[in-house]
C-alpha cells in the first residue's frame, strides 16, 4: 500500500549526539515536510523540500539538517546544536497538484537520555 | 504573519452529544486554504477537510460539518452524535495559496474526549 513510513518509532539520544530520523514515501509525491510537535502545542515546520536536491528552512530550522537526494526520501538529522530535541517529529508529503493536502506519517518520538 | 487560534484546549462530552470545535485565523492573504486534521492516540495526523478562501459554503460529510465564515475569520468544526472513536486531538491549520509550496500554520489543537 502507498504511504509514508517514518522510522524508528521511538529514538533516544545522548547529549552531544547527532541522530537521524528516516522518512520514506512511495506516493510519488514531489514535496516533503518535517514538523515538530511539543506537548500541548501545534506542529511547527522545520524544513521542507519541493523537489530533489532542493530544500528550504521552515520556522524552527536551527539545530536541524536535511537532505533530499531521492524523491522518496527526506531524512532529518537532529544535531547536537539542538538544545531541546525532545519532541514528536512528523513527516509529511504532498503531490504538486494544488488541490491535494499533505499526508502524514506515524511520527517518531525522540527523547534525551 | 499567519496565525491560527484554537481557544478550546480540552473538551469532554457524553457520547451522542453534538460538539463544536472553534478555529479562528489571521492572515493578510486574500487567497488561502484552511484545514482540519485529526490526531488519534496513535499519533498520525489524519486529513479531514481542505477549504479555499473563495468557497464559503458549509460542508457536511456524514456526522462532520464545517462552518466557514470569512466575516469572523472562523472555520468551526461540528461533530454530530459524537462517538467514542471521535476522541482525539483536532488541529485547525492555514496555508497561503502558493501552489507547490504549501506551508501549514497549525493551531495548538483541541483535545476532544467522548465519554461513553
Amino acid at each position: 500500500d502507498g504511504g509514508i513510513t517514518q522510522s524508528p518509532k521511538y529514538l533516544f539520544r545522548k547529549e552531544g549526539q547527532n541522530v537521524t530520523l528516516s522518512c520514506e514515501q512511495n506516493l510519488n509525491h514531489d514535496a516533503m515536510y518535517w514538523y515538530r510537535q511539543d506537548p500541548g502545542q501545534g506542529l511547527r515546520l522545520i524544513y521542507y523540500s519541493q523537489i530533489v536536491n532542493d530544500f528550504q528552512k521552515g520556522d524552527i530550522a536551527e539545530g536541524y539538517s536535511v537532505s533530499r537526494e531521492k524523491k522518496e526520501s527526506f531524512p532529518l538529522t537532529v544535531t547536537s546544536a539542538q538544545k531541546n530535541p525532545t519532541a514528536f517529529y512528523l513527516c509529511a508529503s504532498r503531490t504538486d497538484n494544488s488541490n491535494q493536502p499533505q499526508h502524514f506519517g506515524d511520527g517518531t518520538r525522540l527523547s534525551i537520555l | 504573519a499567519q496565525k491560527v487560534t484554537q481557544a478550546q484546549t480540552e473538551i469532554s462530552v457524553v457520547e451522542k452529544e453534538d460538539v463544536t470545535l472553534d478555529c479562528v485565523y489571521e492572515t493578510r492573504d486574500t487567497t488561502y486554504y484552511l484545514f482540519w486534521y485529526k490526531q488519534p492516540p496513535s499519533g498520525e495526523l489524519v486529513f479531514l477537510i481542505r477549504r479555499n478562501s473563495f468557497d464559503e459554503q458549509n460542508e457536511i460529510s456524514g456526522r462532520y460539518s464545517w462552518n466557514f465564515q470569512k466575516s469572523t475569520s472562523s472555520f468551526n468544526f461540528t461533530i454530530t452524535a459524537s462517538q467514542v472513536v471521535d476522541s482525539a486531538v483536532y488541529f485547525c491549520a492555514l496555508s497561503e495559496a502558493n501552489f507547490g509550496n504549501e506551508k501549514l500554520t497549525f493551531g495548538t489543537g483541541t483535545r476532544l474526549t467522548i465519554i461513553p
